[in-house]
């Protein structure tokens, strides 16, 4: 079963228009990792959020994690046409030996 | 570095042939990954290799698949025989800590 599962499934914005996607699991985690999915290619890692963290910045990217909720969620702010892709949570439980759980991720949209 | 190599990058074939997937992780990765993606069940991990030796195969759908790792710069996956159910795209991905670094796919089509 899915261990991250992501909301909304479709998201359509606006050029310069920011973005949250949100990610809920089930299990206790090491980390908690972002990908991004391009039509037709491979993931790409964008963040990596541990348990002990609250929030980490990158760019434009701006990820939470509570884990008494067990929730996260990546925010993109002013998003660009090139943001268009499929955004994936992806948790590294406690014991996995790096084993990655993948939700189904999160369609972004971003019109020009 | 040329990052994670796949081949083929299609394959199209008939119900019950044998398919070949192939997978070259990036030099000095000790873990490789190797994943299947529908629509309808998402990405899926199958089988998981450390030092060239299967950790975990309890994605592995059935019998008809199987991975082998001979060496730390190699990964094949197989199916035989392959069924219209197998049609996905199978993403290798490989890693020496806890960012995996996923290959372009392969895109595979059973007829």
């Amino acid at each position: 079963s899915q261990q991250g599962e992501e909301d909304p499934q479709a998201l359509s914005i606006q050029e310069g228009e920011n973005a949250t996607m949100n990610c809920s699991y089930k299990t206790s985690i090491n980390n908690l990792q972002w990908y991004r999915q391009n039509s037709g290619r491979g993931l790409v890692h964008l963040i990596l959020i541990r348990s002990n963290e609250r929030e980490k910045h990158s760019g434009r990217l701006r990820v939470t994690l509570d884990t008494s909720k067990k929730s996260s969620s990546l925010l993109i702010t002013a998003s660009r046409a090139a943001d268009t892709a499929s955004y994936f949570c992806a948790t590294d439980a406690k014991g996995s030996n790096y084993k990655l759980t993948f939700g189904k991720g999160t369609l972004l949209t971003v019109n020009p | 570095d040329a990052g994670v190599i796949q081949s083929p990058r299609h394959e199209v074939t008939e119900m019950g042939q044998e398919v070949t997937l192939r997978c070259k992780p990036i030099s000095g990765h000790d873990y490789l990954f190797w994943y299947r993606q529908t629509m309808m069940r998402g990405l899926e991990l199958l089988i998981y290799f450390n030092n060239n030796v299967p950790i975990d195969d309890s994605g592995m759908p059935e019998d008809r698949f199987s991975a082998k790792m001979p060496n730390a710069s190699f990964s094949t996956l197989k199916i035989q025989p392959s069924e219209p159910r197998d049609s996905a795209v199978y993403f290798c991905a490989s890693t020496s800590g806890e960012e995996q670094f996923f290959g372009p796919g392969t895109r595979l089509t059973v007829l």
